[in-house]
């Protein structure tokens, strides 16, 4: 089975502060994806990786970076903390698929619920 | 721009009823359609994945339809339990893959299924 892990179910910190948040996969999967999930809004893409140091914007990338040195691990970046940061975010991983081939589905880790005071 | 919707927002139901949830997508052009389910404060477990040129998919007391002319997609739950009370997310793969794997997701129905 695949199994994705972030590195804390949950977290606190202050404005200001400098936040990693860590995701590891154990399935060799190409992709990697950074979602934030807020109550009515849904899952929402921030930032995504096809391969190792590649990286690609998602949908809400404002206010956050991405960094992904070996091809099992994928670090969101909070560069400054804000509270308008506070939520849930959601990892995922899949094999990479191109126009020609079948799609794979993506598979998600248990979550990270970030409080930013 | 993929906009996915998802009605109702929430259900409550009693034990044993079947039940559809059903998705909307503004673009038709997609690779696939997925469904998920979430347990609060957890992450995603994915349920049914449906290729763009399939009609349905089974798993158990899940079937998930797949229109996508009309830009739609049901999932039916059979002889609900309570076991099945979490919140179902509903999620395309745009057709044009700049996509890389990009994935659109509805805001969900939270479903509550009544002893």
């Amino acid at each position: 089975d695949v199994k994705v892990t972030q590195s804390s179910r949950y977290l606190v910190k202050r404005t200001g502060e400098k936040v990693f948040l860590e995701c590891v996969q154990d399935m060799d999967h190409e992709n990697m994806f950074w979602y934030r999930q807020d109550p009515g809004l849904g899952l929402r893409l921030i930032y995504f990786s096809y391969d190792v140091k590649m990286k690609e914007k998602g949908d809400i990338p404002e206010g956050y970076s991405v960094s992904r040195e070996k091809k099992e691990r994928f670090s969101l970046i909070l560069e400054s903390a804000s509270t308008n940061q506070t939520s849930m975010y959601l990892c995922a991983s899949s094999l990479s698929a191109g126009a020609t081939t079948l799609s794979y589905e993506q598979y998600f880790g248990p979550g990270t619920r970030l409080t930013v005071t | 721009k993929q906009e996915v919707t998802q009605i109702p927002a929430a259900l409550s139901v009693p034990e044993g009823e079947n039940l559809v949830l059903n998705c909307s997508f503004t673009d038709s052009a997609i690779y696939n359609l997925q469904w998920f389910r979430q347990d609060p404060g957890k992450g995603l477990t994915s349920l049914l994945l449906i290729q763009s040129s399939q009609r349905e998919q089974t798993s158990g007391r899940l079937n998930a339809s797949l229109d996508k002319s009309s830009g739609r997609s049901t999932l039916y739950i059979a002889a609900s339990q309570p076991g099945d009370s979490a919140t179902y997310l509903c999620a395309v793969r745009p057709g044009f893959s700049g996509g890389y794997n990009k994935l659109i997701f509805g805001a969900g129905t939270r479903l509550a299924v009544h002893p």
